[in-house]
């Protein structure tokens, strides 16, 4: 039951450029998405939420836009840093639940 | 910065053995979690506690798993009886508010080899 899917398991951008980092949900119950980005060795660190009554939000250079027709959201990094590269994860929660869902997961390399 | 903190950072221990992961959540958060990644696969909810009692709990969360805040500090899980599928990395986790509002904050983790 994958109700939050990343379909790329790895990413490979060059420094500089943009980096896009896909999620799609099927739960339409989910109201509040999160992007985590995890190190090797140590917990998932947060990024950047977004509610479902905005389509962007925008943080530096991160920015999270939200499709709730197609149930897709996006992880825009501009521009990419080689510490950008690790494990990025998106998650969502719906009003009731005191759990986030996460979904598997997209290694993301940031090349010189 | 206050932090999450786990111990041990490590655990070895043989099939049916009982095992106890400690959590020290950041002080003023009031909400407590614990999540787990087996190796390559996505982070899994385990439960949720708030208020000494848990709120929500997954299908994995079964009567061998039990949680516990014994003090005003520590948040532990218990595995009863370990089984091999229980090898994973176990994340605690904490927050000011419900899910819903806020972050959450993860430990490091602990990682749990059963042999």
């Amino acid at each position: 039951d994958q109700q939050v899917k990343q379909n790329s398991p790895s990413l490979s951008v060059q420094e500089g450029r943009i980096s896009i980092l896909n999620c799609d949900y099927t739960n339409s119950m989910f109201d509040y998405f999160l992007w985590y980005k995890k190190y090797p060795a140590e917990g998932p660190t947060f990024l950047i939420s977004i509610s479902s009554i905005k389509d962007k939000n925008e943080d530096g250079r991160f920015t999270v836009f939200l499709n709730k027709s197609a149930k897709h959201l996006s992880l825009h990094i501009v521009p990419s840093q080689p510490g950008d590269s690790a494990v990025y994860f998106c998650a969502a929660t719906d009003q009731g639940a005191q759990k986030l869902v996460f979904g598997q997961g997209t290694r993301l390399t940031i090349n010189p | 910065e206050p932090e999450v903190t786990q111990t041990p950072s490590h655990q070895v221990t043989q099939m049916g053995q009982e095992v106890i992961l400690r959590c020290v959540p950041i002080s003023n958060h009031l909400y407590f979690y614990w999540y787990r990644q087996i190796l390559g696969q996505k982070v899994e909810f385990l439960v949720s506690f708030y208020n000494n009692e848990i709120s929500e709990k997954s299908e994995i969360f079964d009567d061998q798993f039990s949680v516990e805040r014994p003090d005003g500090s520590n948040f532990t899980l218990k595995i009863r009886s370990t089984k091999l599928e229980d090898s994973a990395m176990y994340f605690c986790a904490s927050s000011v508010d419900r899910v819903h509002t806020g972050e959450l904050f993860f430990g490091e983790g602990s990682r749990l080899t059963v042999l």
